[in-house]
């Protein structure tokens, strides 16, 4: 059980187009869901908390604007990179946590994103 | 707001050795979980252990709360072990996890 997939794995964008990452729970209702990114050989950097059907709290210097998420139901979150530049190239990865368990984060396989 | 820290960051083992991982924390906290990052960027969970001992298989974790730090423990290591350890705490209000900079082991044949 607690499984959480991610779509696309892998994405290879030009700079300036959109692209968007879901993140999925597949066995349970994930209240909660954690988008973070990780840099080649550093760790994870939280970027934001979402809630179902609330708006997303955005870590300190993360620009909402640019990434924008969306909770819509309890078991998908999108996190959708807007006009990405070659430094948006990262690892993307979800996490969520269900209301029955909330102290245990499931995380997803990360999406790697390359922007030309 | 809370700092995590690892040692060793980087290891380098026989296959059959034995190791230890430790991760040191600046403030109380209430959920403290272990991970070990595949090759791939898989995350996967090994342990939830805000306090207390915990084992599973060749593994096993400690959490020694009052002083802040944490240990994974890992026995008789495989190559399939290699990859990054990662320590993750979260504190009181915060549900959010903060992340150690990462143990890199690599075992060797």
């Amino acid at each position: 059980g607690a499984v959480v997939s991610q779509h696309p794995s892998w994405v290879i964008c030009k700079s300036g187009t959109s692209v968007k990452i879901e993140c999925r729970s597949l066995d349970f209702q994930a209240t909660t869901m954690f988008w973070y990114r990780q840099f080649p050989k550093q760790s994870l950097m939280l970027m934001a908390t979402s809630n179902e059907g609330s708006k997303a709290t955005y870590e300190q210097g993360v620009e909402k604007d640019k990434f924008l998420i969306n909770h819509a139901s309890l078991t998908l979150s999108t996190l959708t990179v807007t006009s990405a530049h070659p430094e948006d190239s990262s690892f993307y990865i979800c996490s969520a946590t269900s209301g029955l368990d909330t102290d245990t984060q499931y995380f997803g396989p990360g999406t790697r994103l390359t922007v030309l | 707001g809370i700092q995590v820290e690892q040692s060793p960051p980087d290891l380098i083992l026989q296959e059959g050795a034995n190791s230890t991982l430790r991760c040191n924390f600046s403030d109380s906290v209430n959920n403290l979980q272990w991970f070990h990052q595949n090759p791939w960027g898989q995350l996967i969970n090994l342990f939830y252990i805000p306090s207390g001992t915990k084992q599973n298989g060749r593994l096993s974790a400690t959490t020694v709360a009052t002083e802040r730090y944490s240990l994974l423990y890992i026995s008789s290591s495989q190559t399939t072990d290699s990859g990054v350890y990662f320590c993750a705490v979260g504190d009181t209000g915060r549900r959010a996890l903060t992340f150690g900079s990462g143990t890199r082991l690599q075992v060797q044949p």
